[in-house]
């Protein structure tokens, strides 16, 4: 089994609808974040939790929200959706160390129509 | 304020030759630095990171990288390709302190292709 997980892995919804991306996560780390990926663009940091009472924007959180249920799970909702929320999404964790590594889940590709 | 640059979205190589893929950062403070790989159709994987000490790093399936700062680069290395390193490449910079703390900021990607 996957150390982070996300749910739903594919999903096609429509313009003006809520979704909401799930993750949780085995590894016991307190900090988890949101990123998006597009073509050409990298990764992009949405919002990110350092524990389960901190929640701060990344660079690109316009259009989105987070809620941080408890240390192993963090969702990622758009509240209204448009076509350029279209992209994959990851989700990811680190624990507190300076330099620890980030592991990241498989992505959850969301389409936007 | 952090930021990384790759420089070439694409880059192909003949199976047997040298991979050389370049990832140039900015930070206001002392880096991090991460090179993460992508397969298709997968998530991103740690290569390989550079945190303190020795600037010369060493990661799996043979790649490396060279933390050099003077030049504020953190190049990524392996003496041959294979066919199976064909996948996008991310270099990363996580500042150790400053308003970006524990953030990574990732650079725009390099796609690897590999000929036999």
């Amino acid at each position: 089994d996957a150390d982070v997980t996300q749910t739903p892995r594919n999903r096609i919804t429509k313009t003006g609808k809520r979704i909401m991306l799930e993750c949780s996560q085995t590894k016991g780390h307190d900090r988890m974040y949101w990123y998006r990926q597009d073509p050409g663009l990298g990764l992009r940091l949405i919002y990110y939790s350092f524990d389960v009472k901190d929640i701060n924007k990344g660079e690109i959180s316009d259009g989105y929200s987070v809620s941080r249920q408890a240390q192993a799970k963090f969702s990622l909702s758009l509240e209204s959706a448009i076509p350029n929320q279209t992209a994959l999404y990851f989700c990811a964790t680190s624990d507190s160390g300076k330099g620890n590594t980030i592991y990241f889940g498989e992505g959850s590709w969301l389409t936007v129509v | 304020a952090q930021s990384v640059t790759q420089l070439g979205s694409h880059v192909s190589v003949s199976e047997g030759a040298l991979v050389l893929l370049r990832c140039n950062y900015s930070s206001s403070v002392p880096p991090y630095l991460f090179w993460y790989v992508q397969y298709p159709n997968q998530g991103l994987q740690l290569l390989l990171k550079y945190t303190t000490g020795a600037t010369l790093v060493k990661g799996i399936n043979g790649f490396e990288a060279e933390f050099k700062k003077s030049e504020t680069s953190f190049h990524l290395t392996k003496p041959s390709a294979h066919m199976s390193d064909a996948a996008e490449y991310f270099c990363a910079v996580r500042s150790a302190g400053g308003t970006s703390y524990g953030k990574l900021t990732f650079g725009q990607g390099t796609i690897l292709t590999v000929h036999p």
